[in-house]
């Protein structure tokens, strides 16, 4: 069975200070990552995913196949950071739509 | 361009009603899929649609359905409401089927009361 685990509902950091946000993922298969984010008051909006392996807004993050995992960095958190974030996989077999998504971490960079 | 639009924003049913959501996606997106987000579950798959065919479900019971219209506008259906049922219900579209090939782009979402 597909499954996304983000272990953190809550995770406070100052701003400037590193940030990690882990996923950890169950898959058979080969499957494709990303990270959704949900500013205050916006809709659902594709962050980064893995097949890009690009960097948005100072984020990257990496897939580790071994611990399957796909956390999700920033070396200097910002206050327009504070948001919900989800991680979420898909199996890249098929064509589907199917997003399978964690419970989300709620970010919040303090001043 | 627009974005995903859903209608209604909100809606309060009894339970034992049915109710339709809809949903229109970006201009030149043809395929569609919705989401059901509650606290609890957090954000879960409904179903898919491209071309006018679902193409894949979720593990939701048969009250749920939905059909897409040859303009690529999408509508699901909950027939017997239940309480259980009270979600914030979200549409996304893309481009090409298979979400690795193109992002989804998601609505501001239905939120549904059953009382």
């Amino acid at each position: 069975a597909q499954r996304v685990t983000q272990p953190e509902k809550l995770l406070s950091v100052f701003k400037g200070a590193p940030v990690e946000l882990k996923c950890n993922y169950s898959y058979s298969g080969s499957p494709e990552l990303f990270w959704y984010v949900q500013y205050s008051r916006q809709r659902l909006q594709l962050l980064l995913r893995h097949i890009s392996r690009e960097s948005i807004k100072g984020f990257t993050a990496d897939l580790n196949k071994g611990e399957t995992s796909f956390h999700l960095k920033k070396p200097f958190a910002q206050e327009e950071d504070s948001a919900m974030y989800y991680c979420a996989l898909t199996p890249t077999q098929g064509g589907s739509e199917k997003l399978v998504f964690g419970k989300g971490t709620k970010l919040t960079v303090n001043p | 361009k627009a974005g995903v639009t859903q209608t209604p924003r909100y809606l309060i049913k009894t339970r034992g009603q049915q109710v339709t959501l809809s949903c229109s996606p970006i201009s030149g997106h043809r395929s569609v899929s919705w989401y059901q987000q509650t606290p609890g579950q957090g954000l879960q798959f409904l179903f898919e649609y491209f071309s006018e065919t679902q193409r894949n479900k979720g593990n939701f019971p048969g009250r749920f359905s939905g059909r897409q219209f040859s303009n690529s506008r999408s509508e699901m259906n909950v027939s017997t409401l239940e309480l259980g049922d009270s979600a914030l219900y979200l549409c996304a579209s893309s481009l090409v089927q298979g979400s690795y090939n193109s992002p989804l782009h998601f609505g501001n979402g239905t939120r549904l009361t059953v009382t």
